[in-house]
């Protein structure tokens, strides 16, 4: 298994408020995604990260921001979480070569009430 | 616009009978494939991939077959055990290298 955790795994907020994800990961790997996982969407890429401080958009970055200060950790966060960020989020990561699969982490239930 | 269609949500079949996954794409520079495998609240794990160089790949009970012509590809399980029983993702990177673009998925359940 690759070696990707994401935190927390669980966590309910508040609408309004500002809430960071986590993923690390043990692999050394250049790229790393966030994505979330929701009824009748598949995953969507929200950001992903090419490198160190090196990051972009995917198809659904409104809302979201995210940051990547060293290798192992990909941050993801919600600067006001608003309800429609209710989801599943999940990270994954993926070596520097073309065509090379990406892997997952376990993800985060994320509820905004 | 979906570039990556999974046009079944559901599939049930029997244990030790084939089962078979279709995914659909619509943009023929597409030229990687791949195929995931989720257990509810667990990430989805990659299972199989196919290049469109390859018709066809093989990987001891799963087999993913591309037919670029119709812009479609299916998996194979055979044969089918319970513990096969997950939602199943096909996904590709497209043209844009690294950011894969999934299906929405299929749920199959082998009834024993």
């Amino acid at each position: 298994d690759a070696g990707i955790t994401q935190s927390p795994r669980h966590k309910v907020t508040e609408t309004g408020t500002p809430v960071t994800l986590r993923c690390h990961q043990t692999e050394n790997h250049r790229y790393m995604y966030w994505y979330r996982q929701d009824p009748g969407h598949g995953l969507r890429l929200i950001h992903y990260s090419y490198g160190v401080k090196d990051t972009d958009k995917g198809e659904v970055s409104d809302g979201y921001s995210v940051s990547r200060s060293k290798t192992e950790d990909f941050l993801l966060t919600l600067e006001s979480a608003t309800s429609s960020q209710t989801s599943v989020y999940f990270c994954a990561i993926s070596r520097d070569s073309n065509n090379q699969p990406q892997h997952f982490g376990d993800g985060t239930r994320l509820s905004i009430l | 616009d979906q570039q990556v269609k999974q046009n079944s949500p559901s599939l049930s079949v029997q244990e030790g009978r084939i089962s078979i996954l279709n995914c659909d794409y619509t943009n023929s520079m597409f030229d990687y494939f791949l195929w995931y495998k989720k257990y509810p609240a667990e990430g989805p794990t990659f299972l199989i991939s196919i290049s469109s160089i390859k018709d066809k790949n093989e990987d001891g009970r799963f087999t993913v077959f591309l037919n670029k012509s119709a812009k479609h590809l299916s998996l194979h399980i055979v044969p089918s055990q319970p513990g096969d029983s997950a939602v199943y993702f096909c996904a590709s990177p497209g043209g844009s290298n690294y950011k894969l673009t999934f299906g929405k998925g299929t749920l199959l359940t082998v009834n024993p």
